[in-house]
């Protein structure tokens, strides 16, 4: 069985642009969660999304959104980049139960704002 | 007060030394994760908890739902265990809380 998969491993944008990540989950998990993560903040929550409905969101500005596909192929988008955007963000899928289920991590993206 | 807190934040240990890494909670839950990550980014799911006790190799993790902590132990430690080990809480509303992690050192 493939792993969480996120795409692209790298990218590098300027401040003002748009980027958009995507990550794909392991076949049959429904719940895909999107994280932050910088030296100084560590791992900080960004959004869940189970079956198309986000269900769940962190304290992060309306720049980053996300969506969820059919497929549970999730993306998210960063507005208007920031310097302080440059981080690592990770992608985790889940079977997406009720009572709590392991998450799987995606390798990440790392994201440089120039 | 965080509402996820490990302890300790760093620790450096010889080759064989028996780790424990503890993690107290203040919210309700309903799962608790033990995560691996190590250098480079890439961050392994160790186990998930509601109760009682887990064993996975040389790993053991242990919650006490009623003093709402948590233990991840490591037996027979060795070098490739050096990584940040992250206690992380899933609360009524599915959101994950995370602890800041432990840095653990294992030298040869």
């Amino acid at each position: 069985k493939a792993g969480v998969t996120q795409t692209p491993r790298y990218l590098i944008k300027t401040r003002g642009q748009q980027v958009t990540l995507s990550c794909s989950p392991i076949s049959g998990h429904r719940s895909v969660s999107w994280y932050q993560q910088t030296p100084g903040q560590g791992l900080q929550f960004l959004f869940e999304y189970f079956s198309e409905t986000q269900r769940n969101k962190g304290n992060f500005p309306g720049r980053f959104s996300g969506r969820q596909f059919s497929n549970s192929r999730s993306e998210m988008n960063v507005s208007t980049l920031e310097l302080g955007d440059s981080a690592l963000y990770l992608c985790a899928s889940s079977l997406g139960g009720l009572s709590g289920n392991i998450q799987y991590f995606g390798a990440g993206t790392r994201l440089s704002v120039l | 007060k965080n509402e996820v807190e490990q302890s300790p934040q760093n620790l450096t240990a010889q080759e064989g030394e028996f780790i424990t890494i503890n993690c107290s909670y203040s919210v309700g839950i309903s799962a608790l994760h033990w995560l691996q990550q190590h250098p480079g980014g890439g961050i392994v799911s160790l186990f998930m908890l509601s109760s009682g006790k887990k064993k996975h190799g040389r790993l053991i993790a242990t919650i006490n739902i009623q003093e709402k902590h948590s233990s991840l132990h490591i037996t027979a430690s060795h070098p490739r265990d050096s990584a940040v080990y992250i206690c992380a809480v899933k609360d009524s509303n599915y959101q994950l809380i995370w602890g800041a992690g432990t840095k653990l050192i294992i030298k040869p």
